[in-house]
């Protein structure tokens, strides 16, 4: 059955470091979203994906992150000099239909640890 | 402000006891009421959606409804595999997911 996939599982770095977190969404897929879950909160949307553009974006998605579908298949999120408040799983999700559907499909997260 | 509020916070059951969650939400122009289940550790995997009052869908021993205000998963004759969070999303004029906490179910054997 086909998933999505999330590189890496867990990374930890250092306050003010880059990070990329990696996502191969569902091949035949046209609509691809990051959102995070804080430890003991809510998932919360960041940003939303399509036809090489953002398409929405919420108040946490501010200058510090950005994301890139840079070959087809790829799809990352790269978040610029890390602050404590950014440790949380961040998971990948993707939709053949817009996300109004709800039907989103998500990878396994990549845990964002910040010292 | 769109919400998405659901109780208890946590539920524990016996296998075979059935029970219900429940999901509250205050959106304009609802698009959808949207039910995921997360095993800890994992992304929110999808179970239903549900757009109009007065619709129901089921899966095996879990089965949503869904009125103007309010979603409630019914979950008959639990299972322990079925312990996990339950989370319920809509989406409204903004096209992403709104969630709430989740219900943490645990059932026992």
């Amino acid at each position: 059955e086909p998933e999505v996939t999330q590189t890496p599982s867990h990374q930890v770095t250092q306050m003010g470091q880059e990070v990329i977190l990696r996502c191969v969404p569902i091949s035949n897929h046209l609509y691809f979203y990051w959102y995070r879950q804080i430890l003991g909160q809510k998932v919360e949307f960041l940003v939303s994906f399509y036809n090489n553009e953002i398409s929405e974006k919420s108040e946490i998605f501010d200058d510090q992150f950005s994301v890139e579908r840079p070959d087809g298949s790829n799809f990352t999120l790269k978040i610029r000099s890390t602050k404590l408040e950014d440790s949380a799983m961040y998971f990948c999700a993707s939709s053949p239909r817009t996300g109004g559907t709800g039907e989103l499909f998500f990878g396994e997260g990549s845990r964002l640890t910040v010292l | 402000e769109d919400q998405v509020t659901q109780s208890p916070e946590a539920l524990r059951l016996q296998e075979g006891e059935s029970s219900s969650l429940n999901c509250s939400y205050t959106v304009s122009g609802l698009r959808g009421l949207f039910w995921y289940r997360q095993d800890p550790g994992k992304g929110p995997e999808f179970l239903f959606t549900l757009y109009s009052a007065g619709e129901e869908k089921e899966k095996e021993r879990l089965k949503a409804t869904l009125t103007k205000k309010e979603s409630f998963l019914h979950i008959t004759a639990p299972k322990p595999e079925d312990s996990a969070t339950y989370l319920c999303a809509h989406s409204g004029s903004a096209r992403q997911l709104t969630f709430g906490s989740g219900t943490q179910l645990t059932v026992l054997p």
